[in-house]
C-alpha cells in the first residue's frame, strides 16, 4: 500500500452533471497529480498541484479543475460532464525537493461513471 | 503517433519464463523512466525507476533503457502467476514533473 487514498471509491453520475473527487497524498508529500485512465488505456496527466499551485496542466479542458490544501490534500472537479468522461481517475502523490522525487506513488482511483 | 508505444498484448506465458516487455518513444528530452504494475480495478505500482541509460536489477526485474535507440525493457525473470498484471511504461523529463504512460501491456502467467 502506497498511504495514497481516493474517495469515492466508485460514482455514477449523468451528463452535465458536477462531481469532485477527493485525494489524500502519503504522508510528508508535497505534491498531487490527476491523471485519467480510460479502459485499456495508460493513464493521461491532467494537471499537478505542488504546494497549493498548479504546477503543470496536461490536454484537457478547464472545465477539468482542481485545488490542494494546507495538508496536501487534494480535489479534483469536473463540471458539465460527457460521456467521455468515463474513466479511472487516479491520484499521485510525491516529495519534490529530494533525491526521490522522480518517485510518484499512486491511490487506487475513483471509478466514473458518466450515463 | 503517441509519444509511448507499448505492445497491449496479451502476452501469455507458462510459469518459470522469462518475460520482457517494452517501450519505444519518441521524445529525446526523457531522462526518467519508469515500470509501474497494475492490477485490475487497482491504481499503478511502481517497480523500478531508471535515470538515463543502463541497466537497474532489483530481485527478478531488471530494467533497460537505451536512449540512443529510444527503447526500454523491463525483465521478469522467474515468472509467477502473480505477475500476471498489466505493466505500464512511463517517462518524464524533469524530477517530479508529468508522467508519459505507455498504453500498458497485459501480462498472463499460467500455472
Amino acid at each position: 500500500e502506497t498511504g495514497v487514498t481516493q474517495s469515492p471509491t466508485h460514482l455514477i453520475k449523468t451528463r452535465g452533471q458536477q462531481v469532485t473527487l477527493r485525494c489524500s497524498s502519503q504522508s510528508g508529500h508535497n505534491t498531487v497529480s490527476w491523471y485519467q485512465q480510460a479502459l485499456g488505456q495508460g493513464p493521461q496527466f491532467i494537471f499537478q498541484y505542488y504546494r497549493e499551485e498548479e504546477n503543470g496542466r496536461g490536454n484537457f479542458p478547464p472545465r477539468f479543475s482542481g485545488l490542494q490544501f494546507p495538508n496536501y490534500s487534494s480535489e479534483l472537479n469536473v463540471n458539465a460532464l460527457e460521456l467521455d468522461d468515463s474513466a479511472l481517475y487516479l491520484c499521485a502523490s510525491s516529495l519534490v525537493g529530494t533525491v526521490n522525487q522522480e518517485t510518484q506513488y499512486f491511490g487506487p482511483g475513483t471509478r466514473l461513471l458518466v450515463l | 503517433q503517441k509519444e509511448v508505444e507499448q505492445d497491449p498484448g496479451p502476452l501469455s506465458v507458462p510459469e518459470g519464463a522469462i518475460v520482457s516487455l517494452n517501450c519505444t518513444y519518441s521524445n529525446s528530452a526523457f531522462q526518467y523512466f519508469m515500470w509501474y504494475r497494475q492490477y485490475s480495478r487497482k491504481g499503478p505500482e511502481l517497480l523500478m525507476y531508471t535515470y538515463s541509460s543502463g541497466n537497474k536489477e532489483d530481485g527478478r526485474f531488471t530494467a533497460q533503457v537505451d536512449k540512443s535507440s529510444k527503447y526500454i525493457s523491463l525483465f521478469i525473470r522467474d515468472s509467477q502467476p502473480s505477475d500476471s498484471a498489466t505493466y505500464l511504461c512511463a517517462m518524464t523529463r524533469n524530477a517530479g514533473n508529468m508522467l508519459t504512460f505507455g498504453g500498458g501491456t497485459r501480462l498472463m502467467v499460467k500455472p
